[in-house]
């Protein structure tokens, strides 16, 4: 079955960073990208960045340079997001999906809620 | 960055009827670069068409996308209850960054 797993809820004081997994199934890894999304709570798709599996370049949304990370497991079929100093702004559903050059993103993970409270 | 301008804001129509979205670039986009996307509540957005006018694998024909250069339409034939929901188009090919725009939200009349 085809399909991008994502972790779970995750709750995080103001300060602290988070790191989200993806794990692929079902199809090459190293075959297409993945791009991270995020959606604040009643609000529209922001795109955070993009990392190639076949060998870990990656290209950052300028608003979060400096401030996240995208990495990649060859072994365990899985990509990471990590985002560090997290404020409320920070609150959201993050998403990953697969991202193959001309074909959009053809397959979404079921998105994980990162709640940043004090 | 490209910025992408969706409109309507808000379209209300009732089944059966057409309905046309409108996304609009500040600068040219490539044809070959431009998707539009579904989402319903509590759901992940959902490819409808890439490339401009390329229906994405399992879409109904009753959507259609068009367009190039700064002007791009995704044009819902006939409209059926499960389409009402919010959608976006995005530019992903640019070397500046890929970009949403805001959403149209389609709505019951």
């Amino acid at each position: 079955q085809i399909q991008l797993l994502q972790s779970g809820l995750e709750v995080k004081k103001p300060g602290a960073s988070m790191k989200v997994s993806c794990k692929t199934s079902g199809y090459t890894f190293t075959s297409s990208g993945i791009s991270w999304v995020r959606q604040a709570p009643g609000q529209g798709l922001e795109w955070m960045g993009w990392v190639h599996t076949a060998n870990d370049n990656t290209h950052y949304a300028q608003k979060f340079q400096g401030r996240v990370t995208m990495t990649r497991d060859t072994s365990a079929s899985t990509v990471y997001m990590e985002l560090r100093s997290l404020t409320s702004d920070d609150t959201a559903v993050y998403y990953c999906a697969r991202d193959t050059l001309g074909l959009g993103f053809d397959l979404w993970g079921q998105g994980t809620l990162i709640i940043a409270s004090s | 960055e490209i910025v992408l301008t969706q409109s309507p804001g808000t379209l209300s129509l009732s089944p059966g009827e057409r309905a046309t979205l409108s996304c609009r670039a500040s600068q040219s986009v490539s044809s070959s670069y431009l998707a539009w996307y579904q989402q319903k509540p509590g759901q992940a957005p959902r490819l409808l068409i890439y490339g401009a006018s390329s229906r994405a694998t399992g879409i109904p024909d009753r959507f259609s996308g068009s367009g190039s250069g700064t002007d791009f339409t995704l044009t819902i034939s006939r409209l059926e209850p499960e389409d009402f929901a919010v959608y976006y188009c995005q530019n992903y090919g640019s070397s500046q960054g890929y970009t949403f725009g805001q959403g149209t939200r389609l709505e019951i009349k």
